[in-house]
C-alpha cells in the first residue's frame, strides 16, 4: 500500500535549536526519497533527495537527512533554525506505478 | 521568468462554471502533474502527463480533466465547480520520477 506519514502536524522549535521533522513510509523496496519546503505564497522547492549511495543525504540550507531502511525513516535535520526557515516541510516518496506520494506535510514555526 | 508559470494565481467563481488553470515550463521536461492542496492532506495528483499524446489519471481525477496543448504547456479544466474543489492547485514538471520536480507558485481557487 502506499503510504508516507509525517506524524508532526506542526512544530516549534526556538531560533538557534536543532530540529528533526519525521518522515515515514511503507514501500517493499529502496525508494526515491525527497524533502520539499514550501514557504508562504510559494511553490514547492526542493531540500534534498535520495535514492542510493550514501544514506546521509546533505540538501540545501543546511539541511540534511538520514535514510534509514530497518525504520523507513527518512526523517530531516538541521542543527541550528533560523527565523527563515518557517515553513511547511513535504517528504515524497516513490515510485509507486508512476507517481510519487507526498506526505500531509508538517508546519514548522520558529520562535524568537 | 519562473520555470513554471501558473495563471491565474487567483480565482474565485461560482458553482456550476466551467474554469481552466494554465500551466507552462520552460524546463523542456516531458513530465508535467497537476497537484491539488488541502491543509492537512498534503499534495494529491489529479492528473499526470510524459508527453503531448500520454495521459494519466491520478489519485483524484474526477470533476477535472487536462489538455496538454504542447510539451510545454498543460492545463487543468473543471468542467462544473463545485465548492468542494475550493482549494490550491499547483503544477509541476520533471525530467523523470528520481529527479527534482519544478513547481509553479500555486493556483489558489475558491468555488462559492
Amino acid at each position: 500500500a502506499q503510504s508516507v506519514t509525517q506524524p508532526d502536524i506542526h512544530i516549534t522549535v526556538s531560533e538557534g535549536a536543532s530540529l528533526e521533522l519525521r518522515c515515514n513510509y511503507s514501500y517493499g523496496a529502496t525508494p526515491y526519497l525527497f524533502w520539499y519546503v514550501q514557504s508562504p505564497g510559494q511553490g514547492l522547492q526542493l531540500l534534498l533527495k535520495y535514492f542510493s549511495g550514501d544514506t546521509l543525504v546533505q540538501g540545501i540550507k543546511g539541511f540534511e537527512a538520514e535514510f534509514k531502511r530497518s525504520q523507513s525513516s527518512f526523517n530531516l535535520r538541521k542543527p541550528s533554525v533560523h527565523w527563515s526557515d518557517a515553513a511547511e516541510y513535504f517528504c515524497a516518496v516513490g515510485p509507486y506505478g508512476n507517481k510519487l506520494v507526498f506526505g500531509a506535510g508538517t508546519i514548522l514555526r520558529v520562535k524568537s | 521568468d519562473a520555470d513554471v508559470t501558473q495563471t491565474p494565481r487567483n480565482r474565485i467563481t461560482k458553482t456550476g462554471k466551467r474554469i481552466m488553470l494554465e500551466c507552462s515550463q520552460t524546463k523542456g521536461h516531458d513530465r508535467m502533474y497537476w497537484y491539488r492542496q488541502d491543509p492537512g492532506l498534503g499534495l494529491q495528483l489529479i492528473y499526470y502527463s510524459f508527453d503531448v499524446k500520454d495521459i494519466n489519471k491520478g489519485e483524484i481525477s474526477d470533476g477535472y480533466s487536462v489538455s496538454r496543448q504542447a510539451q510545454a504547456k498543460f492545463s487543468l479544466s473543471l468542467e462544473s465547480a463545485i465548492p468542494n474543489q475550493t482549494a490550491l492547485y499547483f503544477c509541476a514538471t520533471s525530467d523523470a520520477l528520481n529527479t527534482e520536480a519544478f513547481f509553479g507558485q500555486g493556483t489558489r481557487l475558491t468555488v462559492v
